[in-house]
């Protein structure tokens, strides 16, 4: 049972590269999100979609772009990579009604030098 | 503007010394509060979610309440293995069921 996968799990980018994490979940949830975690801040919305071809975006979405062309998968996208967006990134899914239970990946390291 | 607040920010406690930590919020509408375990290196994961005032849950040593400004993780007895980040998460009436709204965590650190 995978659950939530996410990749890479660590990745270190130049100011300026442009790069995907890629989210991939196995239990036909609607709803995926990403949020970032940084010390001090707590876990941050970043971007949601409530099922595939929408998609919204959250708290902090400067920088950041996604699409959710399947179900399963929701790829977060930095096209031009800043030191400001080092943090650990966290995929999240869920089924999207009242009880739900919300599940998250591992995470993905990101540092930008 | 909504809020989640966790204190305290770290607890250091002795092997079966129990102790209680806060989550408290000032959202406009709740429909669900949510509590997290994260280990070092980790995603969250899940333990409780809870929905109305007076409401308990409980999973070994921890206790989940809910009043309708605060809710309190119960530890109860803990062990070193329950040294983590704790989190606090809401959910908002009127927004996607997946959002959550996060508190900063508190650091639990129990010494054998």
């Amino acid at each position: 049972n995978a659950g939530v996968t996410q990749t890479p799990k660590f990745q270190v980018l130049k100011t300026g590269q442009s790069m995907t994490l890629q989210c991939a979940q196995d239990m036909n949830h609607e709803y995926m999100s990403w949020y970032r975690q940084d010390p001090g801040m707590g876990l941050r919305l970043i971007h949601y979609s409530v099922g595939a071809g929408i998609t919204d975006q959250g708290e902090v979405p400067n920088g950041y772009n996604v699409s959710r062309s399947t179900t399963e998968d929701f790829p977060l996208r930095l096209l031009s990579a800043a030191p400001s967006q080092t943090s650990v990134y966290f995929c999240a899914s869920s089924p999207t009604f009242s009880g739900n239970t919300i599940y998250f990946g591992e995470g993905s390291w990101l540092t930008v030098v | 503007e909504d809020q989640v607040t966790q204190s305290p920010e770290a607890l250091r406690l002795q092997e079966g010394e129990s102790s209680s930590l806060n989550c408290s919020y000032t959202v406009s509408g709740l429909r669900g509060l949510f509590w997290y375990r994260q280990d070092p290196g980790k995603g969250p994961e899940f333990l409780f979610t809870l929905y109305s005032a007076g409401e308990e849950k409980e999973k070994e040593r921890l206790k989940a309440t809910l009043t309708k400004k605060e809710s309190f993780l119960h530890i109860t007895a803990p062990k070193p293995e329950d040294s983590a980040t704790y989190l606090c998460a809401v959910q908002l009436s009127g927004t996607s069921y997946g959002k959550l709204t996060f508190g900063q965590g508190t650091i639990l650190t129990v010494h054998p």
